[in-house]
């Protein structure tokens, strides 16, 4: 079966270290691929999506992510976190032609000031 | 520019009360999705819809019935309400299915 699988469920960091949040993805064929951030209170909201091309893509708020085909994987990546940061985020693909996104169980990241 | 509008924002039922969850989209999306959302659990499709008189299935379509009479409306129905649904529904739309969903403000639903 097609599924989403996020490493961390919570993550507390301070002020600018770095992040990492780990997804795989179990797809055959072609995928797209998708990070959407909820802040609190707040609708999801994408970050960064990937479909084809450079395998490194940028989002917005410093947020970049890399595809790496041989292990299944869409990393998500930010340099220096901000309090700011502080959400819930969600790895998502998309295969097939109806558009149906299967989501990750989500990581909560919590960025301590 | 609207987006993507769910009403209500919060909602308690009894169990066994039916009820509608309304969404509505001012883009002209053709594509729309109903999603649910557990603690721990991400979020769950539970139908969805590629354009009006158009509607499937998800992966947790059990307890739930939605209609597409428009492209803008979307509306999820709970006919006999029961605790396992208390959670946070998510409405989806996009333009087409190569493009990202754009999501509503939610409504959050709790049966006792």
């Amino acid at each position: 079966a097609q599924s989403v699988s996020q490493h961390n469920h919570h993550v507390i960091l301070s002020e600018a270290a770095s992040l990492e949040l780990g997804c795989n993805y179990s797809y055959g064929g072609t995928v797209n691929l998708f990070w959407y951030v909820q802040y609190p209170g707040q609708h999801l909201q994408l970050l960064l999506k990937y479909f084809s091309g450079d395998p490194l893509v940028k989002g917005i708020k410093g947020f970049e992510a890399e595809f790496i085909k041989s292990k299944f994987s869409f990393n998500l990546r930010k340099p220096s976190v901000q309090w700011s940061d502080t959400a819930e985020y969600f790895c998502a693909a998309r295969s097939g032609n109806t558009g149906k996104l299967i989501f990750g169980q989500g990581t909560t990241l919590q960025v301590k000031p | 520019n609207a987006g993507v509008t769910q009403t209500p924002k919060f909602r308690i039922l009894k169990i066994g009360q039916s009820m509608t969850l309304q969404c509505t989209q001012d883009m002209n999306h053709n594509y729309m999705y109903w999603y649910r959302q557990d603690p721990g659990m991400g979020l769950k499709l539970i139908y969805y819809s590629v354009g009006a008189g158009i509607t499937d299935k998800g992966e947790v379509p059990n307890g739930y019935n939605v209609s597409r009479s428009t492209t803008e409306d979307f509306p999820l129905r709970l006919e006999l309400a029961a605790p396992s649904q208390t959670s946070v529904y998510f409405c989806a739309s996009a333009a087409s299915m190569d493009q990202p969903q754009h999501f509503g403000d939610g409504t959050r639903l709790s049966i006792l």
